[in-house]
């Protein structure tokens, strides 16, 4: 049973909009929520994360929103570039140490910003 | 600093080989993963290391063994390869203290079994 999910395996953006990636959640207890960005033949690297007492977390161009009550997050791009064009996980844990620490992965979306 | 380095970059078994995957990271974290990537499916825990001496069952654990006899180290090892795990596997790491949870992870090492 899919904790993280990513509906949608694909988003095609033009230069300089808006992308926006979404993930739904069913865990009620997970507390930290990270977007995670990969290219190809590179291994995933941390993009932003939040708190789930925080509904809002704002890095340069990089915006993620969480609706608890809806149990969905979604990640910003603006403006998109074409070298934002990856996949795009995000992933969920639910406490602090051990076996709860571990993070529970979206199956990614790929994000082409075409120029 | 090198983060976070898998050896083999690549590999081809046959059905019924063993080998063995080295990770290794150099940023002193107490956590360490392995996880596998197959196209639809994201990033799948197989197993992890909360310490040195100490190893644990992801989610999908089955057909794998690990160690951790230092700190630095995680090895992946694979007994008796099967087509199943042709896959791009990749090596993680984090601070036990990591408020976030952030992972560093490794380039990958892309695993076929033929």
């Amino acid at each position: 049973d899919q904790q993280v999910k990513q509906n949608s395996p694909s988003l095609s953006v033009q230069e300089g909009r808006i992308s926006i990636l979404n993930c739904d959640y069913t865990n009620s207890m997970f507390d930290y929520f990270l977007w995670y960005k990969k290219y190809p033949a590179e291994g995933p690297t941390f993009l932003i994360s939040i708190s789930s007492i925080k509904d809002k977390n704002e890095d340069g161009r990089f915006t993620v929103f969480l609706n608890k009550s809806a149990k969905h997050l979604s990640l910003h791009i603006v403006p998109s570039q074409p070298g934002d064009s990856a996949v795009y996980f995000c992933a969920a844990r639910r406490g602090y140490g051990g076996s709860q620490g571990n993070l529970i992965f979206g199956k990614g979306t790929k994000l082409s910003v075409k120029p | 600093n090198a983060g976070v380095t898998q050896t083999p970059k690549f590999r081809v078994l046959k059905t019924g080989q063993s080998m063995t995957l080295l990770c290794a990271q150099d940023m002193n974290h107490e956590y360490m993963y392995w996880y596998r990537q197959d196209p639809g499916m994201g990033l799948r825990l197989i197993h992890y290391s909360v310490g040195e001496g100490t190893t644990a069952k992801g989610e999908v654990p089955d057909g794998y063994n690990v160690s951790r006899l230092k700190k630095q180290n995680f090895l992946l090892g694979l007994e008796s390869a099967a087509p199943s795990q042709t896959s791009v596997y990749f090596c993680a790491s984090k601070f036990r203290q990591a408020t976030t949870g952030e992972l560093f992870f490794g380039e990958g090492s892309r695993l076929t079994v033929l």
